[in-house]
């Protein structure tokens, strides 16, 4: 079967880093993407990864292991506005959005 | 401002009533989607649809059906609703479905009883 694992929820402390991890077992791969999600709003995308390495974008980089099934977002210099849930979704051969059930992320002052 | 509108923003529904959830998009994408979220488990597509006139079953389409009648509207329709039909249902889209992103509509909130 296909399973995309991340975790339930993490903390961290406004100004610091975090890294959100994301392993996945699917059946073919087409990139791998991150979506933010605000409480009660809709999913936003952050970053797409589809070659292994590194994508930086602001505060805000994306890491991708395909040998490893594995995928981190990186996010730097936190703020309180990103306390949301943070979505990992691989595009498996057939060009449909595999998601996991998100990392709730709270940011403490 | 261009985007995916849906409608309601939510619903309390009888079991075994008929519902329509509504979709519209203004950016011309060929590609959109329904998925249902539930807590503690990721987005489950329903249905999609990769054109005007075309649409494809999801991970699960049980319940559910569609039609793609223009470019624009995607309405997801359930026939006979059950309790376990309980959940945020959302509506996106992207250019193509080889596409990088899905553009997301706020959701409907769903509750049926």
């Amino acid at each position: 079967g296909q399973n995309i694992d991340q975790p339930t929820e993490m903390t961290a402390t406004e100004g610091a880093i975090v890294q959100i991890n994301c392993t996945y077992q699917t059946s073919g791969f087409n990139g791998l993407f991150w979506y933010q999600q605000h409480a009660g709003e809709a999913p936003t995308f952050l970053s797409y990864n589809v070659l292994d390495g590194l994508e930086e974008k602001g505060r805000f980089s994306s890491f991708l292991s395909r040998s490893k099934g594995y995928s981190y977002l990186l996010l730097k210099e936190l703020q309180m506005k990103d306390s949301a849930s943070y979505l990992c979704a691989v595009r498996d051969s057939n060009y449909q959005l595999i998601w996991g059930a998100g990392t709730k992320l709270i940011i403490k002052p | 401002i261009a985007g995916i509108t849906q409608a309601p923003t939510s619903q309390i529904l009888a079991a075994g009533r008929r519902m329509t959830l509504r979709c519209t998009q203004d950016m011309r994408h060929n590609a959109m989607y329904w998925y249902r979220q539930d807590l503690g488990l990721g987005l489950r597509l329903i249905h999609y649809s990769n054109t005007a006139g075309t649409t494809g079953k999801g991970e699960v389409p049980d319940g559910y059906s569609v039609s793609r009648a223009n470019t624009d509207d995607f309405p997801l329709t359930l026939a006979s609703a059950v309790p376990s039909q309980t959940s945020v249902y959302f509506c996106a889209s992207s250019v193509s479905e080889g596409s990088d992103i899905q553009y997301f509509g706020a959701g409907t909130r769903l509750s049926v009883l």
